[in-house]
């Protein structure tokens, strides 16, 4: 079947612009996550939603990330005012939500900020 | 202290040898462990999963897990120019709810 899909493939947008990077997980993956990987990085972690809970959101770096899940299946991530610092690859993963939780991840939306 | 350390390398390894990557972990109430593996320019893809002490095989992949010694590790048998890409740990924190991921280890197969 298909796998996680992530759109758009890159951004480059203007400092102070808002952006939105959106994430189709693998059809009845309940839960999805976002990371952020900047160059030569690790993954540091976002955001996860699970089902109906609400959402961890302890990863989120300011009160100008957010994001979104509607319906349980596609999630939005948007970034407001974007700094240079935001730069980075943004990848989203979803899994069954069954243990152990083995993720599957999206090939990422690279956001360069001018 | 990061929640997960790994090495940074760049580890080379000549082709045909063993690699063995290491990983730490502080959350002393992690459950399940994982290696993923990333080429450059590519997203990670599983390689492995454990949850158990000892050690676990898939082809030429052995992880192996000790949680008294919050360790986990991740040997390449018969090394191939192919496995030439950065290896991550990642790590359910205690409430399972998430995983934490490390910063990666560069590992480099000579031939």
């Amino acid at each position: 079947g298909a796998g996680v899909s992530q759109s758009p493939s890159n951004k480059v947008t203007e400092k102070g612009k808002d952006v939105e990077l959106r994430c189709d997980p693998i059809s009845g993956h309940t839960a999805l996550y976002w990371y952020r990987q900047s160059l030569g990085q690790g993954l540091e972690f976002l955001i996860y939603f699970q089902g109906n809970s609400a959402p961890d959101k302890s990863g989120l770096p300011s009160d100008r990330f957010s994001a979104e899940r509607t319906g349980g299946s596609v999630s939005t991530l948007t970034i407001q005012r974007t700094q240079q610092e935001d730069s980075a690859v943004y990848l989203c993963a979803s899994s069954s939500g069954g243990a152990p939780e083995t993720q599957y991840f999206g090939p990422g939306t690279r956001l360069l900020v001018l | 202290q990061k929640e997960v350390e790994q090495n940074s390398g760049p580890l080379s390894v000549p082709e045909g040898a063993i690699a063995s990557l290491n990983c730490t972990y502080s959350d002393r109430g992690s459950q399940s462990f994982f290696w993923y593996r990333q080429y450059s320019g590519k997203s990670p893809e599983l390689i492995m999963f454990i949850y158990s002490n000892g050690d676990k095989e898939d082809g030429r992949f052995t992880a192996q897990l000790n949680k008294a010694s919050q360790y986990v590790s991740l040997l390449i048998r018969d090394s191939q120019p192919s496995d030439s890409a950065t290896y991550l740990c990642a790590v359910t924190d205690s409430s399972a709810s998430k995983i934490i991921f490390g910063s990666g280890t560069r590992l480099s197969i000579r031939p």
